[in-house]
């Protein structure tokens, strides 16, 4: 069993919807950090938290540290959206490495 | 602009040749990592290092060497390419708390 599981793997919402992806972990972590891959791009790194909520712009990431949860929602969506949206956690060590989930792809037709 | 650099974008290799990729960093960061991205899976750590002159082992290492003889680079080698290494790789560095960092990504297709 993965160590981070990512729901759902796939995601397709018409533009303007509120968007939700959720990451569960099972081990004991110290950041969890959300990041954003376009198709054939790079990785860029969205938030990083450690506890409670964040917001950037439409973009806003709660964590759960008690229920190993989080979600990254994005409001009032748009198609530059679309992307894979990728859960890593670090859990903690002095090498700080990400243990990452599978992603999800979200598509946002117009 | 400030960040990660890999170096190349995209390489096709012949079954049994050898190459090196090449990640550089401005940022001053001491720690960095090679991951390997396949479809279907999470990112997975090669190797990394916590710093210039130090090297360890990730979770897939097997097949890989890494070097980081100066800080601001980390090089991936490959001796003897193979079909199962075909992946895009991505190099990434961090401060060793919030500042995590990726590089643009190394498409590789080893035929």
């Amino acid at each position: 069993k993965n160590e981070v599981e990512q729901s759902p793997q796939n995601l397709t919402a018409q533009e303007g919807e509120f968007i939700t992806i959720n990451c569960s972990y099972s081990v004991g972590i110290s950041a969890l950090h959300w990041l954003q891959q376009h198709p054939g791009g790079g990785i860029v790194s969205l938030f990083m938290l450690s506890s409670g909520k964040k917001k950037h712009g439409r973009l806003i990431a709660t964590i759960n540290i008690q229920e190993k949860h989080s979600s990254l929602h994005i409001t009032a969506s748009h198609p530059r959206d679309s992307a894979v949206y990728i859960c890593a956690v670090n859990s903690g060590g002095s090498n700080y490495k990400l243990t990452f989930g599978k992603g999800t792809l979200l598509t946002v037709n117009p | 602009n400030a960040g990660v650099t890999q170096t190349p974008k995209f390489r096709v290799l012949k079954t049994g040749q050898s190459m090196t990729l090449l990640c550089a960093q401005d940022m001053n960061h001491e720690y960095m990592y090679w991951y390997r991205q396949d479809p279907g899976m999470g990112l997975r750590l090669i190797h990394y290092s916590v710093g210039e002159g130090t090297t360890a082992k990730g979770e897939v290492p097997d097949g890989y060497n890494v070097s980081r003889l100066k800080k601001q680079n980390f090089l991936l080698g490959l001796e003897s390419a193979a079909p199962s290494q075909t992946s895009v790789y991505f190099c990434a560095s961090s401060t060793g708390g919030p500042g995590y960092t990726f590089g643009s990504g190394t498409r590789l297709t080893v035929v």
